[in-house]
Protein backbone atom coordinates (compact mmCIF):
# COMPACT_ATOMS: atom_id res chain seq x y z
CA UNK A 1 0.00 0.00 0.00
CA UNK A 2 1.17 3.75 -0.21
CA UNK A 3 3.22 5.08 2.04
CA UNK A 4 3.10 8.65 3.87
CA UNK A 5 2.71 11.41 0.73
CA UNK A 6 3.91 14.63 1.64
CA UNK A 7 3.23 17.73 -1.04
CA UNK A 8 5.20 20.20 -1.55
CA UNK A 9 8.53 18.44 -1.61
CA UNK A 10 11.00 21.50 -1.68
CA UNK A 11 9.65 25.07 -1.06
CA UNK A 12 11.21 28.57 -0.88
CA UNK A 13 9.77 31.40 1.03
CA UNK A 14 10.76 35.11 2.23
CA UNK A 15 10.66 36.28 5.85
CA UNK A 16 6.74 36.95 6.90
CA UNK A 17 5.37 34.87 4.30
CA UNK A 18 3.35 31.60 5.50
CA UNK A 19 3.30 28.11 4.29
CA UNK A 20 0.98 25.62 4.18
CA UNK A 21 2.21 21.97 4.26
CA UNK A 22 0.50 18.79 3.46
CA UNK A 23 0.66 15.17 4.62
CA UNK A 24 -1.51 12.06 3.48
CA UNK A 25 -1.32 9.37 5.89
CA UNK A 26 -1.26 5.38 4.96
CA UNK A 27 -4.62 4.03 4.17
CA UNK A 28 -6.48 3.41 7.38
CA UNK A 29 -4.10 5.60 9.87
CA UNK A 30 -5.55 7.82 11.88
CA UNK A 31 -3.17 9.36 13.78
CA UNK A 32 -0.47 12.07 12.00
CA UNK A 33 2.13 13.14 13.27
CA UNK A 34 4.27 16.15 12.44
CA UNK A 35 8.19 17.15 13.61
CA UNK A 36 10.75 19.37 12.37
CA UNK A 37 14.20 18.25 11.44
CA UNK A 38 17.11 20.64 11.52
CA UNK A 39 20.78 20.44 11.70
CA UNK A 40 21.23 22.21 15.42
CA UNK A 41 18.29 20.89 17.14
CA UNK A 42 17.62 17.39 15.30
CA UNK A 43 14.26 16.34 15.04
CA UNK A 44 11.24 17.75 16.91
CA UNK A 45 8.05 17.30 17.79
CA UNK A 46 5.31 20.01 16.70
CA UNK A 47 2.09 18.37 17.25
CA UNK A 48 0.27 14.83 16.69
CA UNK A 49 -3.92 14.54 15.46
CA UNK A 50 -5.55 11.57 15.92
CA UNK A 51 -9.59 11.00 14.83
CA UNK A 52 -9.30 15.16 13.95
CA UNK A 53 -8.33 16.34 17.55
CA UNK A 54 -4.91 17.70 18.54
CA UNK A 55 -3.59 15.04 20.65
CA UNK A 56 -0.55 16.19 21.82
CA UNK A 57 1.27 19.78 21.06
CA UNK A 58 5.13 20.33 21.73
CA UNK A 59 6.63 23.49 22.67
CA UNK A 60 6.72 25.52 19.22
CA UNK A 61 5.36 29.05 19.42
CA UNK A 62 2.06 29.55 18.14
CA UNK A 63 2.66 30.18 14.73
CA UNK A 64 2.68 27.05 14.04
CA UNK A 65 -0.73 25.10 14.00
CA UNK A 66 -2.08 21.86 12.02
CA UNK A 67 -5.37 20.08 11.51
CA UNK A 68 -6.79 17.44 10.18
CA UNK A 69 -9.83 16.05 8.01
CA UNK A 70 -12.47 13.53 8.08
CA UNK A 71 -10.11 11.69 6.16
CA UNK A 72 -7.13 11.46 8.25
CA UNK A 73 -5.17 14.00 5.74
CA UNK A 74 -3.16 16.45 7.87
CA UNK A 75 -2.11 20.20 7.12
CA UNK A 76 0.27 22.28 8.67
CA UNK A 77 0.95 25.54 8.36
CA UNK A 78 3.39 27.93 9.81
CA UNK A 79 2.67 32.28 9.60
CA UNK A 80 5.03 35.13 9.83
CA UNK A 81 8.11 32.80 8.51
CA UNK A 82 11.70 33.54 9.76
CA UNK A 83 14.62 32.51 8.95
CA UNK A 84 14.89 29.90 11.94
CA UNK A 85 12.06 28.40 10.00
CA UNK A 86 14.16 26.63 7.10
CA UNK A 87 13.80 23.01 7.80
CA UNK A 88 12.67 19.75 6.79
CA UNK A 89 9.38 19.13 7.72
CA UNK A 90 8.11 15.23 8.29
CA UNK A 91 4.98 13.81 8.55
CA UNK A 92 4.43 10.71 10.17
CA UNK A 93 1.28 8.10 10.39
CA UNK A 94 0.43 5.18 12.65
CA UNK A 95 -3.02 3.42 13.56
CA UNK A 96 -2.72 5.88 16.64
CA UNK A 97 -4.33 2.52 18.84
CA UNK A 98 -1.42 0.94 20.33
CA UNK A 99 2.04 2.09 21.78
CA UNK A 100 4.79 0.15 19.72
CA UNK A 101 6.60 3.25 19.02
CA UNK A 102 6.50 2.41 15.41
CA UNK A 103 5.61 5.74 12.95
CA UNK A 104 5.60 5.58 9.56
CA UNK A 105 7.37 8.69 7.75
CA UNK A 106 7.27 10.79 4.58
CA UNK A 107 10.06 12.06 2.82
CA UNK A 108 8.94 15.33 4.21
CA UNK A 109 8.79 18.97 2.59
CA UNK A 110 12.11 20.78 2.90
CA UNK A 111 11.76 24.81 3.71
CA UNK A 112 13.69 26.86 2.83
CA UNK A 113 13.14 30.69 3.94
CA UNK A 114 14.89 33.88 2.74
CA UNK B 1 12.39 18.77 30.33
CA UNK B 2 12.97 15.29 28.46
CA UNK B 3 17.19 14.56 27.19
CA UNK B 4 18.50 11.57 25.36
CA UNK B 5 22.17 11.07 24.95
CA UNK B 6 23.76 9.08 22.10
CA UNK B 7 27.25 9.25 20.70
CA UNK B 8 27.07 11.72 17.66
CA UNK B 9 29.90 9.52 15.32
CA UNK B 10 30.37 5.93 15.11
CA UNK B 11 32.80 4.05 12.97
CA UNK B 12 32.90 -0.18 11.82
CA UNK B 13 34.11 -1.66 9.52
CA UNK B 14 32.03 -4.57 7.23
CA UNK B 15 30.96 -7.22 9.21
CA UNK B 16 31.62 -6.50 12.27
CA UNK B 17 28.87 -5.83 15.28
CA UNK B 18 28.48 -2.17 16.70
CA UNK B 19 26.75 -0.99 19.60
CA UNK B 20 24.52 2.21 19.60
CA UNK B 21 23.73 3.44 23.14
CA UNK B 22 21.08 5.80 24.27
CA UNK B 23 20.85 7.46 27.61
CA UNK B 24 17.29 9.46 28.54
CA UNK B 25 15.99 11.42 31.24
CA UNK B 26 12.57 11.87 31.00
CA UNK B 27 9.55 12.20 33.03
CA UNK B 28 7.38 9.58 31.91
CA UNK B 29 7.77 6.91 30.09
CA UNK B 30 6.35 4.32 27.81
CA UNK B 31 9.01 2.66 25.84
CA UNK B 32 12.34 3.27 23.29
CA UNK B 33 12.28 3.08 20.30
CA UNK B 34 15.20 3.20 17.19
CA UNK B 35 14.73 4.49 13.63
CA UNK B 36 17.42 4.77 10.92
CA UNK B 37 17.81 7.58 8.48
CA UNK B 38 19.22 7.51 5.73
CA UNK B 39 20.83 11.20 3.89
CA UNK B 40 18.38 12.49 2.03
CA UNK B 41 15.88 10.05 3.28
CA UNK B 42 12.90 9.69 5.88
CA UNK B 43 13.33 7.82 9.08
CA UNK B 44 12.64 4.38 9.29
CA UNK B 45 11.45 2.47 12.10
CA UNK B 46 13.86 -0.30 13.42
CA UNK B 47 12.65 -1.34 16.46
CA UNK B 48 10.80 -0.51 20.16
CA UNK B 49 11.21 -1.86 23.48
CA UNK B 50 8.20 -1.17 26.41
CA UNK B 51 9.56 -4.17 28.35
CA UNK B 52 13.18 -4.74 29.76
CA UNK B 53 14.68 -6.57 28.23
CA UNK B 54 16.44 -7.88 24.45
CA UNK B 55 13.90 -7.43 21.27
CA UNK B 56 15.36 -9.18 17.99
CA UNK B 57 15.12 -7.97 14.23
CA UNK B 58 17.24 -10.12 11.33
CA UNK B 59 20.50 -8.57 12.48
CA UNK B 60 19.38 -5.65 14.61
CA UNK B 61 18.70 -6.11 18.33
CA UNK B 62 17.44 -3.66 20.99
CA UNK B 63 17.63 -3.66 24.40
CA UNK B 64 16.24 -2.11 26.86
CA UNK B 65 16.92 -0.89 31.33
CA UNK B 66 14.51 0.99 32.50
CA UNK B 67 15.85 1.07 36.10
CA UNK B 68 19.46 2.72 33.85
CA UNK B 69 17.32 4.45 32.19
CA UNK B 70 19.37 3.06 29.07
CA UNK B 71 18.85 1.16 25.81
CA UNK B 72 20.96 0.47 23.11
CA UNK B 73 20.85 -0.46 19.56
CA UNK B 74 22.75 -4.03 18.41
CA UNK B 75 24.14 -3.96 14.43
CA UNK B 76 25.15 -7.28 13.06
CA UNK B 77 27.13 -8.56 10.47
CA UNK B 78 27.71 -4.39 9.17
CA UNK B 79 27.29 -4.25 5.70
CA UNK B 80 28.07 -1.22 3.82
CA UNK B 81 24.23 0.02 3.44
CA UNK B 82 23.82 0.54 7.06
CA UNK B 83 25.71 3.62 6.84
CA UNK B 84 22.86 6.02 8.19
CA UNK B 85 22.18 7.99 11.39
CA UNK B 86 20.47 6.17 14.03
CA UNK B 87 17.96 8.05 16.06
CA UNK B 88 16.75 6.97 19.64
CA UNK B 89 13.48 7.93 20.77
CA UNK B 90 11.31 7.90 23.85
CA UNK B 91 7.46 7.63 24.16
CA UNK B 92 6.60 9.93 27.35
CA UNK B 93 3.33 10.09 26.42
CA UNK B 94 -0.15 8.16 25.24
CA UNK B 95 -0.24 9.00 21.52
CA UNK B 96 2.55 9.07 18.97
CA UNK B 97 4.37 12.06 20.26
CA UNK B 98 8.36 11.21 20.20
CA UNK B 99 11.77 12.60 22.24
CA UNK B 100 14.52 12.13 19.41
CA UNK B 101 18.07 11.83 20.59
CA UNK B 102 20.36 13.81 18.76
CA UNK B 103 21.50 10.59 16.37
CA UNK B 104 24.68 8.80 15.91
CA UNK B 105 26.07 8.32 12.37
CA UNK B 106 27.14 5.10 11.69
CA UNK B 107 29.97 4.84 8.93
CA UNK B 108 30.76 1.18 7.57
CA UNK B 109 33.96 0.91 6.18
CA UNK B 110 35.41 -2.02 3.65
Amino acid sequence: KAGVTQTPRYLIKTRGQQVTLSCSPISGHRSVSWYQQTPGQGLQFLFEYFSETQRNKGNFPGRFSGRQFSNSRSEMNVSTLELGDSALYLCASSQGTSRTGELFFGEGSRLTVL
Amino acid sequence: GQSLEQPSEVTAVEGAIVQINCTYQTSGFYGLSWYQQHDGGAPTFLSYNGLDGLEETGRFSSFLSRSDSYGYLLLQELQMKDSASYFCAVSTHAGNMLTFGGGTRLMVKP
